[in-house]
């Protein structure tokens, strides 16, 4: 079946670093849907990508799909500490969504 | 307008014993899903309904879970009997009819001693 594969699993980055984390299918995507989940709490849904090639812009939030959509990218400019949590992305499959296994982001003051 | 609301919260049992979990979606939102997530793990489709109809379990071990969302609005999940493997954060979330975005419980934690 299809899989959906997060890296990095883990980062640390000082307050004021940028941060990546890149999603991968094992197959081509439809939609692509971006979450964070801070620590104790739930998913909370950030965006959606359709088109091959798209780049949309929360902020200092910046998120990518790939041409070929198999990947996507979440990029945050300039980490801060209420940047901590997991983000997850989510990957449209037959009939729902698959989500990815998620990047562990870790803001030092 | 109020969210997704699951109870209980937490549920410490003992293996072998049965448990439910209780979950009302965002009024109108008349999709529904049960997701299980393991520690350090993304969130894993377990039911998903459409009103009153379960459109995709094929994820869910009919052997012992079961779930139920009989007039189309809440929904209830239950477990029995329980297993150690089954600790985890249970959640529950809902979105409108045809619409992508799902909007996520807080979660019930199952502990299985």
């Amino acid at each position: 079946g299809q899989q959906v594969m997060q890296i990095p699993q883990y980062q640390h980055v000082q307050e004021g670093e940028d941060f990546t984390t890149y999603c991968n299918s094992s197959t081509t995507l439809s939609n692509i849907q971006w979450y964070k989940q801070r620590p104790g709490g739930h998913p909370v849904f950030l965006i959606q990508l359709v088109k091959s090639g798209e780049v949309k812009k929360q902020k200092r939030l910046t998120f990518q799909y790939e041409e070929k959509k198999k990947n996507s990218s979440l990029h945050i400019t300039a980490t801060q500490t209420t940047d901590v949590g997991t983000y997850f992305c989510a990957a449209a499959g037959t009939y729902k969504y698959i989500f990815g296994t998620g990047t562990r982001l870790k803001v030092l003051a | 307008e109020a969210g997704v609301v699951q109870s209980p919260r937490y549920k410490i049992i003992e293996k072998k014993q049965p448990v439910a979990f209780w979950c009302n979606p965002i009024s109108g939102h008349n999709t529904l899903y049960w997701y299980l997530q393991n520690l350090g793990q993304g969130p894993e489709l377990l039911i998903r309904y459409e009103n009153e109809e379960a459109v995709d379990d094929s994820q869910l071990p009919k052997d012992r879970f079961s779930a139920e969302r009989l007039k189309g609005v809440d929904s209830t999940l239950k477990i029995q009997p329980a297993e150690l493997g089954d600790s985890a954060v249970y959640l529950c979330a809902s979105s409108f009819q045809g619409e992508d975005t799902q909007y996520f419980g807080p979660g019930t934690r199952l502990t299985v001693l």
